[in-house]
């Protein structure tokens, strides 16, 4: 079965610091993944996906993810983290091939502090 | 362009009654997704539409759960003698194809309320 994992349910950074959010996944093939951020009262905005090639994907608002197949984590990055990054965010995995509905992380408050 | 649209954006409803919540799509966008999300969780996949067709139904919970995309665009989300664990936003989502690296486009949601 497919599964996703945030291990942390809120991360605290000063703003200007590096920022991490971490994801694990669990598919038995090959997996696609996505990170989405939720703002208060809004849907989900897509900021970056992995689909194949090469492990470090960049996206939207300065964010970045590295796919690590070993480690089965896409672990989301951004050098220099702004007050208006406060946020939750998701990630998602589906599996290639097998289906295309997304399974979701229960998600990471993001709290960046001035 | 016009994102994925979803009306009503929030209802209030009474334990036994029937809601119907619309979902409009991104232009050209075939394949329409319905999640749902509770409060502290993330979105759980309700039904997935190829066009007309609903492709995946494995996340409805129970009959009382029904899904429509009767022209291929806009689908509607029904569910009938609604119980107060329904309470959830409930999330629709569009992509171009149903291919498996599309991304999916999601709307704002409507935020269902059972008493």
């Amino acid at each position: 079965a497919q599964s996703v994992a945030q291990p942390e349910d809120q991360v605290n950074v000063a703003e200007g610091n590096p920022l991490t959010v971490k994801c694990t996944y669990s598919v038995s093939g090959n997996p696609y993944l996505f990170w989405y951020v939720q703002y208060p009262n809004r849907g989900l905005q897509f900021l970056l996906k992995y689909i194949t090639g090469d492990n470090l994907v960049k996206g939207s608002y300065g964010f970045e993810a590295e796919f690590n197949k070993s480690q089965t984590s896409f672990h989301l990055k951004k050098p220099s983290a702004l007050v208006s990054d406060s946020a939750l965010y998701f990630c998602a995995v589906r599996e290639a091939g097998a289906t295309n509905k997304l399974i979701f992380g229960t998600g990471t408050l993001l709290a960046v502090q001035p | 362009g016009a994102g994925v649209s979803q009306t009503p954006s929030n209802k209030v409803t009474e334990k036994g009654k029937y809601v119907e919540l619309r979902c409009d799509p991104i232009s050209g966008h075939t394949a329409l997704y319905w999640y749902r999300q509770s409060l502290g969780q993330g979105p759980e996949f309700l039904i997935y539409f190829q066009g007309t067709g609903a492709a995946d139904d494995s996340g409805l919970p129970n009959d009382r759960f029904f899904a429509v995309r009767p022209e291929g665009s806009v689908s509607t989300l029904k569910i009938q003698r609604t119980e107060r664990g329904d309470s959830a936003v409930y999330l629709c989502a569009s992509s171009p194809t149903s291919g498996g690296a599309d991304t999916q486009y999601f709307g704002p949601g409507t935020r269902l309320t059972v008493l």
